[in-house]
């Protein structure tokens, strides 16, 4: 199965400003996505990412609070823009393996915004 | 729309006994199924999945699950419990468009 290292693994960041979270996947995948875990809950998919197009969201995320790269079939990026406390969360990204219908998660961001 | 329920939000089993989770899924055409542990301030670890085939699904850990088609289910269980299988247990399904949805969760406690 695919491996996802995902940066930083935690942050404590001031209200207002943004934090970039990245997922490298050791092998090329078709689709990634990325989820939020609020305190005490399950896993919420935010988007899914495809390479070449644009990411499509779910309902209650927008584009300019949650902007997603996927420049290639290895690498994606979130971005939690102007941030409040209640972003506080844990991130994660996951992959899907193009070859055994696997699905492998990143280790998750742990974000605590102040 | 398509989503899976996990009917208890909280089970407390004695170390030694058996264990059963719910999972429920809504929807027409039958998803593959996930099933999922999470430790506290840990990561998602993969217990078994199901795509076809056999309906009872042998995963790590001694865990277990069996799909029913006709409960729309896929039921988690380990017949003897250990201490380190307190955790939070999540199921989760795919359907056509390939995104993964999971339940609410079910955090398990086990007593001594």
């Amino acid at each position: 199965s695919a491996v996802i290292s995902q940066k930083p693994s935690r942050d404590i960041c001031q209200r207002g400003t943004s934090l970039t979270i990245q997922c490298q996947v050791d092998s090329q995948v078709t689709m990634m996505f990325w989820y939020r875990q609020q305190p005490g809950q399950s896993l919420t998919l935010i988007a899914t990412a495809n390479q070449g197009s644009e990411a499509t969201y779910e309902s209650g995320f927008v584009i300019d609070k949650f902007p997603i790269s996927r420049p290639n079939l290895t690498f994606s990026t979130l971005t939690v823009s102007n941030m409040s406390p209640e972003d506080s969360s844990i991130y994660l990204c996951s992959a899907q393996d193009r070859y055994n219908y696997g699905y492998t998660f990143g280790s998750g961001t742990r974000l605590t915004v102040v | 729309a398509q989503s899976v329920t996990q009917p208890d939000i909280h089970i407390t089993v004695s170390e030694g006994a058996s264990l059963e989770l719910r999972c429920n899924y809504s929807y027409g055409a039958t998803p593959y199924l996930f099933w999922y542990v999470q430790s506290p301030g840990q990561g998602l670890q993969l217990l078994l999945k199901y795509f076809s085939g056999d309906t009872l699904v042998q995963g790590i850990k001694g865990f277990e699950a069996e799909f029913k088609r006709s409960q729309s289910s896929f039921n988690l269980r380990k017949p003897s419990v250990h201490w380190s299988d307190a955790a939070e247990y999540f199921c989760a399904v795919v359907y056509n468009n390939n995104d993964m949805r999971f339940g609410a969760g079910t955090r398990l406690t086990v007593k001594p």
